[in-house]
């Protein structure tokens, strides 16, 4: 159980146009969902914290507009990579917090090449 | 803020020898501890986790992990690896309740026959 799907798992994008990263709550309710970015060699970075029906809480040093996030249900939540650029060029994972188990689930990431 | 810090960044260890990846978190408060396993292709899955209790955890396929207080450390261990178990190791801690985690950079296990 508390399985996330997160699609796509690859995507190759032109710079400056936007792509959009599912994660999905298949078999549990998703309230709290964050996202991460994770570069070669480092570590999993905490971009942001979505809870369902509210605004995300960014971390410092992420741009709030250039990556849009909507967890408008307690299935889904979405990362939008908006204008991108080379550098955005990274793997990013999601993961849902299981209520009431402190513990925590992820997606099998989305690699994004910006060329 | 916590922080974690992962000792090793690539092991190379021949079948059947012992294992042991270091962790030290920094973290004034109460935390929670996890070591997670991440195969090649494959999303991260949780090896075991320290909430309070036994400092001695014991996580699935063999491993089991120990908290010193004192050193702030997490430290994962398995007495023989396997090929199976070549991947990359992540310690992460939260601080409590719906806390996001914070990884460590990680371990690269590469078990050779």
């Amino acid at each position: 159980g508390a399985v996330v799907s997160q699609h796509p798992s690859r995507v190759i994008c032109k710079s400056g146009t936007s792509v959009k990263i599912e994660c999905r709550s298949l078999d549990f309710q998703a309230t709290t969902m964050f996202w991460y970015r994770q570069f070669p060699k480092q570590s999993l970075m905490l971009m942001a914290t979505s809870n369902e029906g509210s605004k995300a809480t960014y971390e410092q040093g992420v741009e709030k507009d250039k990556f849009l996030i909507n967890h408008a249900s307690l299935t889904l939540s979405t990362l939008t990579v908006t204008s991108a650029h080379p550098e955005d060029s990274s793997f990013y994972i999601c993961s849902a917090l299981i209520q009431g188990m402190n513990g925590y689930t992820f997606g099998s990431g989305t690699r994004l090449t910006v060329v | 803020a916590q922080s974690v810090s992962q000792h090793n960044h690539h092991v190379i260890l021949s079948e059947a020898a012992s294992l042991e990846l270091g962790c030290n978190y920094s973290y004034g408060g109460t935390v929670n501890l996890f070591w997670y396993v991440q195969y090649p292709g494959q999303h991260l899955q949780l090896l075991l986790k320290y909430f309070s209790g036994d400092p001695l955890v014991k996580g699935i396929k063999g491993f089991e992990a120990e908290f010193i207080k004192s050193k702030f450390s997490f430290n994962l261990r398995k007495p023989s690896v396997q090929w199976s178990d070549t991947a990359e190791y992540f310690c992460a801690v939260n601080a409590g309740g719906n806390t996001p985690l914070v990884f460590g950079k990680g371990t690269r296990l590469s078990v050779i026959a």
